[in-house]
């Protein structure tokens, strides 16, 4: 079974900092992916990240992919309060069977 | 913008009823998954389906569940005897050949 840990579980950050969250998943993973969760709200795919050395960036979020180490990361930049959210990564087996971190909940306080 | 849709969005039902949680899938869409969530929890993977039959389960999916596309545009999840611990949301999401998926807004389901 695929195993997927996030790092940290909270995050409180300033706005205008940078941080990055850490995504270690114990076996191969066909794709890696990240997606944020506003609260109440459903699931928003941020990134997919298919292979070693992968890299995206959309505004303020960069994700990259280590295959080799098991470890994706979410890094944001100058952050916003907007940006406040759970986020997940999650990996995927088969490319049909799916295993989710257990999130990273950001707030970013004015 | 297509999008996945769900009904209805909230459900409450007693312990030991059936319940149908119902999705539409994004119409050119091919995979189909559920998932669930319990409050303030990680997102758990249920199942997917493709081509009208099962490609994976979770532990979780065990006899008590079942899925189906009835008619080519819906994809209903149902529980057959409800337990207290089956109260989370309940997420359905589809996507073409590619890797995005697209979830849908959710199932709430309460069991009392």
């Amino acid at each position: 079974e695929l195993k997927v840990e996030q790092n940290p579980l909270f995050l409180s950050m300033q706005e205008g900092k940078n941080y990055t969250i850490y995504c270690n998943y114990s076996t191969t993973s066909d794709r890696l992916y990240w997606y944020r969760q506003d609260p109440g709200k459903s699931l928003e795919s941020l990134f997919v990240l298919l292979s070693n050395g992968a890299v995206k960036q959309e505004g303020r979020l960069m994700a990259s992919l280590d295959t080799k180490a098991r470890l994706s990361t979410l890094h944001i930049t100058a952050a916003v309060h907007d940006l406040s959210a759970t986020y997940f990564c999650a990996g995927a087996y088969n490319f049909n069977k799916f295993y989710f971190g257990s999130g990273t909940k950001l707030n970013v306080k004015p | 913008e297509p999008e996945v849709t769900q009904t209805p969005s909230h459900q409450v039902t007693q312990m030991g009823q059936e319940v149908i949680l119902r999705c539409v899938p994004i119409s050119n869409h091919l995979y189909f998954y559920w998932y669930r969530q319990i409050l303030g929890q990680k997102v758990e993977f249920l199942v997917s389906f493709y081509n009208n039959e099962i490609s994976e389960k979770s532990e979780i999916f065990d006899d008590q569940f079942s899925v189906e596309r009835p008619d080519g545009s819906n994809f209903t999840l149902k529980i057959r005897s409800t337990k207290l611990e089956d109260s989370a949301m309940y997420f359905c999401a589809s996507r073409v050949e590619g890797y995005e998926q697209y979830f849908g807004p959710g199932t709430r389901l309460t069991v009392t």
